[in-house]
């Protein structure tokens, strides 16, 4: 089976740029997942869906940061503008469950890694 | 706030060797606590999920405890190999925080 797929893999663009990750995941989960991972601050949760719905998204540290679940199979997330702070590692996860009261794992994408000049 | 710690940062062992990598948390209402492995350049692989109502997991040649009371998990891997080196981390899984991992190098 297909795992958790994130495109693209390497991202390195400009300061003021708009960047748009992507993310597809695992068929049948119903809740994704974005996290950022920095060696400073380590993996941090930006935000999740369920059913394509945010259910939390305080972890979005700014309004230049935006997420979308259009539907089932495709998430999104946006910087615009980017800024050189936000280079990282950016994961989407998915699972058929929270993660926090089931035994269902998440699954992780490889991650896009994030460089803004 | 909920807050994962992981000790060591980083550990180099040598082949054969049994390990414990530690990991501890302020709030003990979790429901569950996993640990996951992280390859250079690659997301995160589950390797154990513990209940809060299980003490441990056992797969393989890892092993994994939980004592909710002392906020506290380890990862036990038996007899080390090369193939195990990676960076491991838990995540808590109430506020789905993850630690910052413990990088492990395995020598032959």
């Amino acid at each position: 089976d297909a795992g958790v797929i994130q495109s693209p893999r390497h991202e390195v663009t400009e300061m003021g740029q708009e960047v748009t990750l992507r993310c597809k995941p695992i068929s049948g989960h119903d809740y994704l997942f974005w996290y950022r991972q920095t060696m400073m601050r380590g993996l941090e949760l930006l935000i999740y869906f369920n059913n394509n719905v945010p259910i939390d998204d305080s972890g979005m540290p700014e309004d230049r940061f935006s997420a979308k679940m259009p539907n089932a199979s495709f998430s999104t997330l946006k910087i615009q503008p980017s800024e050189p702070r936000d280079s990282a590692v950016y994961f989407c996860a998915s699972s058929s469950s929270p993660g926090q009261d089931s035994n269902q794992p998440q699954h992780f994408g490889d991650g896009t890694r994030l460089s803004i000049l | 706030k909920q807050e994962v710690t992981q000790i060591p940062a980083a550990l180099s062992v040598p082949e054969g060797e049994n390990l414990v990598l530690n990991c501890s948390f302020t709030d003990s209402a979790i429901y569950n606590l996993q640990w996951f492995r992280q390859d250079p350049g690659k997301g995160l692989t589950s390797l154990l999920l513990i209940q809060s109502s299980q003490r441990e997991q056992t797969s393989g040649r890892l092993n994994a405890s939980l004592d909710k009371s002392s906020g506290r998990s380890t990862l036990y891997i038996a007899a080390s190999q090369p193939g195990d080196s990676a960076t491991y981390l838990c995540k808590a899984g109430t506020a789905l925080i993850f630690g910052k991992g413990t990088t492990l190098s395995v020598s032959s």
